[in-house]
């Protein structure tokens, strides 16, 4: 089956621990994208990945960072920088940048 | 600062009743889409249009570019049909995308 994968589902971090959140896709896709959705706002670009090695910075990449070192792959790891983590993160990926997203299930980050 | 706006935030209706969520965005776009996102979080795309109407068996998507408007139809409502629906644009020479607050639909049976 094709899609995209998140792990894990739930994620509690300790302050001022990183954590790494996981995004796998094998859709065979180019573009991959970190949302961050906080209760009552829209979903907002963290970051974004148009090819292998690239990866730009979206509206809120302060106290995140990401790597694209695989096709397959783009984890987050959000820092201790990061000072409101607490969000519901959602992945996605697109054939190039501008074709329709297919989203991951998402993981809910919760801080201790 | 671009926006994009949706109304209504809530939306109750009874099954069977004929849906509209609004969706209107201050400048030009290259796409616009929609999304719905169920309580468990996950989201799926519905529909991507630059122009014109779409159609996927009981939704129907309209655009207006004049207007810089979009609407989501569903026809027939279901109670399988609630869920928070999401608009969301490329705004032109940008890359990713941007969301709307989303409309949270409930449908009783």
């Amino acid at each position: 089956d094709g899609g995209i994968t998140q792990s894990p589902k739930y994620l509690f971090r300790k302050e001022g621990q990183n954590v790494t959140l996981s995004c796998e896709q094998n859709l065979n896709h180019d573009a991959m994208y970190w949302y961050r959705q906080d209760p009552g706002q829209g979903l907002r670009l963290i970051y974004y990945s148009q090819i292998v090695n690239d990866f730009q910075k979206g509206d809120i990449a302060e106290g995140y960072s990401v790597s694209r070192e695989k096709k397959e792959s783009f984890p987050l790891t959000v820092t201790s920088a990061q000072k409101n983590p607490t969000a519901f993160y959602l992945c996605a990926s697109s054939i190039d940048g501008e074709e329709t997203q297919y989203f991951g299930p998402g993981t809910r980050l919760l801080v201790l | 600062k671009n926006e994009v706006e949706q109304s209504p935030q809530n939306l109750t209706a009874q099954e069977g009743e004929f849906i509209t969520i609004n969706c209107s965005y201050s400048v030009g776009i290259s796409a616009l889409h929609w999304l719905q996102q169920h309580p468990g979080g996950g989201i799926v795309s519905l529909f991507m249009l630059s122009s014109g109407k779409k159609k996927h068996g009981r939704l129907i998507a309209t655009i207006n570019i004049q207007e810089k408007h979009s609407s989501l139809h569903i026809t027939a409502s279901h109670p399988r049909d609630s869920a928070v629906y999401i608009c969301a644009v490329r705004w032109e020479g940008a890359d990713g995308l941007t969301f709307g607050k989303g409309t949270h639909l409930i449908i009783q049976p």
